[in-house]
Parts: structure tokens; C-alpha cells; sequence
């Protein structure tokens, strides 16, 4: 199975911060990578598929990057809903795995 | 509106079996590849098993820590998802969220709130 590995686990920011997530591949998965968003208690939302196609109604800030085995996840001018855990999951091939997910608090 | 409603979820001892369903509406339900993920409590996202549509003749694929214990399942005419699980761990515990596989390249594009299964003796 394909490993997902993201980085950082978590980070702290503030309101109106850029932030980027990584997420590597542990092998090629060209550009089939997609991004959620999770709040406590709730349902993921897909945010982006395709690396870097952003999903209808979500906001413009969010962006992806990325291809083969590197892409990253980023956040431009941080807002208070967007206080959540991130993940990265590949649907190159079966078994789809996800990275281990990246927390951003507030500082 | 896109909406998936799972039920079925419980507490079920070790070996024991569980059934969960998933409602949806709100959009074409045989159009589309249907997911289940899970969440074990305070833990990430895993993939568990996904069926294709009848014109694929609803062929179905499995994470490996479920395969030979769990089988996926549809019901068109009643727009319905099910998950039969068997053999339950204690591993297996978590949130049972179904999915929708949206038409951009196979990844989930709407999600239940989940069921939670409860493994334990």
C-alpha cells in the first residue's frame, strides 16, 4: 500500500497567517491527491482533488500543489473557521490511504 | 441537497456481527461509486471499501485489515449503502462515515456525519 506522510502533525498560527501543509507519497501517485478538512465532531469537506483543483465553494485562500510523490497544502491569510485538522489522501490505486493528518491550532 | 444518513451503529462484542446502512438523497444514487471510511476515537482516516456502479457491475474493493470480514453492498431502487461487518475486532471500533465517490477523478466529494461502532467485551 502507498504510504501518506504529512508534515508537521500540527502547528500553531494566528489569524491572517500563511500556512502550508506537506504531504509526500511514498511512491508516484501522479496527481491523484486530495486535501480535507475536519473540525471536531464533524464530516470531512473535501477542499482540492487533482493536487491542486479546488472543490465548488471552496474559498479562494485554499490552495494545492504538487505532483508525483510531493504536494503541499496552502492557506493564505488564515481565518478563524479555518481552525481544523488537514488531510492528504492518494486514490491512485486500492487500498486509498490517507496522511496522518496535520492539526492547526491557534496560537 | 446532498444528503447521506448512516444507521445501524452499536456495541457489539468481540466476534460478533453488525449491519450498518446509509440513506441518501438528493442526487441520482445508482450514478455514482459509493465509499465507506472510518475514524477510530481520536485517531485519523482510513479507507475501508468502496462498490462501483451497476454498469461495472458493482465490483467492489477493500482495505486489507477488512477484507474476508466485511462486504459492501448497494440497493439502488432503495438508494442505500451497507456495510456488513463480521468477525469484529476490537481494532474495529470507530466512526462509520459513508461517502460519495464524486465524478472528479475517484476521490469522496460528500460524507455522512458517521456511525459509531463500539467493539468491546
Amino acid at each position: 500500500a502507498i504510504r501518506m506522510t504529512q508534515s508537521p502533525s500540527s502547528l500553531s498560527a494566528t489569524t491572517g497567517d500563511r500556512v502550508t501543509i506537506a504531504c509526500r507519497a511514498s511512491q508516484d501517485i501522479n496527481i491523484y491527491l486530495a486535501w480535507y478538512q475536519q473540525k471536531p465532531g464533524k464530516a470531512p469537506k473535501l477542499l482540492i482533488y487533482g493536487a491542486s483543483t479546488l472543490q465548488s465553494g471552496v474559498p479562494s485562500r485554499f490552495s494545492g500543489s504538487g505532483s508525483g510523490t510531493d504536494f503541499s497544502l496552502t492557506i493564505t491569510y488564515l481565518q478563524s473557521e479555518d481552525f481544523a485538522t488537514y488531510y492528504c489522501q492518494h486514490y491512485s490505486s486500492y487500498p486509498l490511504t490517507f496522511g496522518g493528518g496535520t492539526k492547526v491550532e491557534i496560537k | 441537497e446532498v444528503q447521506l444518513v448512516e444507521s445501524g451503529g452499536g456495541l457489539v462484542q468481540p466476534g460478533g456481527s453488525l449491519r450498518l446502512s446509509c440513506a441518501a438523497s438528493g442526487f441520482i444514487f445508482s450514478d455514482y461509486f459509493m465509499d465507506w471510511v472510518r475514524q477510530a476515537p481520536g485517531k485519523g482516516l482510513e479507507w475501508v471499501a468502496r462498490i462501483r456502479i451497476k454498469a461495472d457491475s458493482y465490483t467492489t474493493e477493500y482495505a486489507a485489515s477488512v477484507i474476508d470480514r466485511f462486504s459492501i453492498s448497494r440497493d439502488d431502487s432503495e438508494n442505500s449503502l451497507f456495510l456488513q461487518m463480521n468477525s469484529l475486532e476490537i481494532e474495529d471500533t470507530a466512526v462509520y462515515h459513508c461517502a460519495r465517490v464524486g465524478r472528479n477523478g475517484g476521490t469522496t466529494d460528500y460524507w455522512g456525519q458517521g456511525a459509531l461502532v463500539t467493539v468491546s467485551s
